[in-house]
């Protein structure tokens, strides 16, 4: 089983603040995408990055692949309190059939403080 | 919109009882997909299926079985429901694309939490 190491797992702020969610793992992604979740439903879909050292923007979150294709980072800038929810990447490793079968890390929980 | 529904939120079994969650989605998806998700440890993949009666084991598919005889629906099957099983169960869904590699995102239903006593 291959891991993804997601950190932190908690993450309490005060709104405008900026932060950095983490994702790695010791093997090749063929693409990793990142949800967020709220309470009582399901991950929904923020981005998918597919390309070593891409960067893409939805609005105040950044996401960058990195460049060996093992890492990838959120950063959300000047935080509100409805950026709260769990935060969750998930990786397709690379080589092998996969049928769309991704690996999630453990997840980040943000909370932003009014 | 892509729909992924479970028939239930919320479960309550007795241990060593058979249970069955459903799955449903309205978008002719070839993949579907059983995770469970445990705080602390994000989603495990239980099951997945890529065409109809077809299946695959996930990480962890211990205690679990599963069937897909139509392409809309996936069952989750607790054979005999333990206290370990006690989780949130999410269903997700995703269009083929193919084997090596995977970009589609999957649409996800909004959980059962089975709990059992």
């Amino acid at each position: 089983t291959q891991l993804l190491e997601q950190s932190p797992q908690f993450l309490s702020i005060q709104e405008g603040e900026n932060l950095t969610v983490y994702c790695n793992s010791s093997s090749v992604f063929s693409s990793l995408q990142w949800y967020r979740q709220e309470p009582g439903e399901g991950p929904v879909l923020l981005v998918t990055v597919v390309t070593g050292g891409e960067v893409k923007k939805l609005k105040r979150l950044t996401f960058q692949f990195g460049d060996a294709r093992k890492d990838s980072s959120l950063h959300i800038t000047a935080a509100q309190p409805g950026d709260t929810g769990l935060y969750l990447c998930a990786a397709a490793f690379a080589g092998g059939t996969s049928y769309g079968k991704l690996t999630f890390g453990q997840g980040t929980i943000l909370t932003v403080h009014p | 919109d892509v729909k992924v529904t479970q028939s239930s939120r919320y479960l309550v079994k007795r241990t060593g009882e058979k249970v069955f969650l459903e799955c449903v989605q309205d978008m002719d998806h070839e993949n579907m997909f059983w995770y469970r998700q445990d705080p602390g440890l994000g989603l495990r993949l239980i099951y997945f299926s890529y065409d109809v009666k077809m299946k695959e084991k996930g990480d962890i598919p211990e205690g679990y079985s599963v069937s897909r005889e139509k392409k809309e629906r996936f069952s989750l099957i607790l054979e005999s429901a333990s206290t370990n099983q006690t989780s949130m169960y999410l269903c997700a869904s995703s269009p083929s694309s193919g084997l090596g590699s995977y970009n589609s995102p999957l649409h996800f239903g909004n959980g059962t939490r089975l709990t059992v006593t």
